[in-house]
């Protein structure tokens, strides 16, 4: 069946501009998350969804970040005003629970120039 | 919050020869993962084992989570197997989120 997909592959952006990142999960997959890839930082937790429940936001930056799932299904990353040290790969990755084993998407390679 | 160490951090070997993957994590957990993330940056999915023994073709785990580490284990090994090898672990206490070790990088020579 499909896997994780992600929208889009790259992205190029000017600093202080606006990006969104597009997560969608595998299909009945309740447990949605995002991470981020920096060569300085390693892979890093950023936000968790578990079906209705509140996020887990614990793992934001800033507040220039933020997330939605939309439907339980679709997940949006956006980051505002974006700066040169938010360039990194974003991953996501889906799961049938919170403990379970975790699948991930190909990712986005943001870079802020 | 919980460590997460990879040993060695650096591994080159010539084809065909047989590697150990070590992860060390510093508290109890209850889920336990192994990935290879390809040369594209793509994050494969090897083993989930919180815990036992599991193969999977040239390559096994196991995971002594009493002891508190896991080993990778790879067998007759080729081109293809090169990349980082990544463990990651969630924590019993905090069960929202894996965290990730540094990553062991592979090199595979003919």
């Amino acid at each position: 069946g499909a896997g994780v997909s992600q929208s889009p592959s790259n992205k190029v952006t000017e600093k202080g501009k606006d990006v969104e990142l597009r997560c969608d999960p595998i299909s009945g997959h309740t447990a949605l998350y995002w991470y981020r890839q920096s060569l300085g930082q390693g892979l890093e937790f950023l936000i968790y969804f578990q079906g209705n429940s509140a996020p887990d936001k614990s793992g934001l930056p800033s507040d220039r970040f933020s997330a939605e799932r939309t439907g339980g299904s679709v997940s949006t990353l956006t980051i505002q005003r974006t700066q040169q040290e938010d360039s990194a790969v974003y991953l996501c990755a889906s799961s049938t629970g919170r403990v379970y084993e975790q699948y991930f998407g190909p990712g986005t390679r943001l870079t802020v120039t | 919050g919980i460590q997460v160490e990879q040993s060695p951090p650096d591994l080159i070997l010539q084809e065909g020869a047989n590697s150990t993957l070590r992860c060390n994590f510093s508290d109890s957990v209850n889920n336990l993962q192994w990935f290879h993330q390809n040369p594209w940056g793509q994050l494969i999915n090897l083993f989930y084992i919180p815990s036992g023994t599991k193969q999977n073709g040239r390559l096994s785990a196991t995971t002594v989570a009493t002891e508190r580490y896991s080993l990778l284990y790879i067998s007759s090994s080729q081109t293809t197997d090169s990349g980082v090898y990544f463990c990651a672990v969630k924590g019993t206490y905090n069960t929202d989120k894996l965290i990730f070790g540094t990553g062991t990088r592979l090199q595979v020579f003919p």
